[in-house]
């Protein structure tokens, strides 16, 4: 049972333009939240996190989005860049549990000049 | 910055080999994880360590074992390499407690891309 989710495989986009990465989870008690981006052959880069307690967390042209109603976060991107063309994991875990994060399948982002 | 090398970006080994793959971080950092990535899978735990002579299974530890004799130092063991054990596999650390919420930013080595014929 895949408790994190990430339902596009793929996003292209046009330079400049916002990209919009979207994650559902299943798990209500997930209450710490990360995105990491992800290149070819490299280990996975930390991007932006967000807590439950939290609906928004911006860090320059990254901003996460939190609806826990829904069990939804998304990430923007804006504007996109060609060196944001990457694959993005969001990560999900009980903060003050076993230090297990549950990651999604990844979508690979295509920024296109 | 946090460094967490992995000792060995690229090996190939052969069907039933025992394979060992290295990990050191340099933050003093008490957790410490195996991953693997896999297409269309994304990252799976493999094993996980919150301290010295500690491990844990995580979601797929068959065909594999860990050995974290030393804070700086996990490894991962596998002791009859398959073929379904082709993969990149990723090593991570974190501090216990970090962040507003008490949670912990893993941070990544570079990968280890582990090809068995």
């Amino acid at each position: 049972d895949q408790q994190v989710k990430q339902n596009s495989p793929s996003l292209s986009v046009q330079e400049g333009r916002i990209s919009i990465l979207n994650c559902d989870y299943t798990n209500s008690m997930f209450d710490y939240f990360l995105w990491y981006k992800k290149y070819p052959a490299e280990g996975p880069t930390f991007l932006i996190s967000i807590s439950s307690i939290k609906d928004k967390n911006e860090d320059g042209r990254f901003t996460v989005f939190l609806n826990k109603s829904a069990k939804h976060l998304s990430l923007h991107i804006v504007p996109s860049q060609p060196g944001d063309s990457a694959v993005y994991f969001c990560a999900a875990a009980v903060a003050s549990g076993t230090y297990k994060y549950i990651f999604g399948t990844g979508t690979r982002l295509k920024v296109l000049a | 910055d946090v460094k967490v090398t992995q000792s060995s970006r690229y090996l190939v080994k052969r069907t039933g080999e025992k394979v060992f793959l290295e990990c050191v971080q340099d933050m003093d950092h008490e957790n410490m994880f195996w991953y693997r990535q896999d297409p269309g899978l994304g990252l799976r735990l493999i094993y996980f360590s919150y301290d010295v002579k500690m491990k844990e299974k995580g979601d797929i530890p068959e065909g594999y074992s860990v050995s974290r004799e030393k804070k700086e130092r996990f490894s991962l063991i596998l002791e009859s390499a398959s073929t379904n054990q082709t993969s990149m596999y990723l090593c991570a650390s974190s501090p216990h407690l970090g962040g507003e919420s008490g949670a912990n930013v893993l941070t990544f080595g570079a990968g280890s891309r582990l090809t068995v014929l």
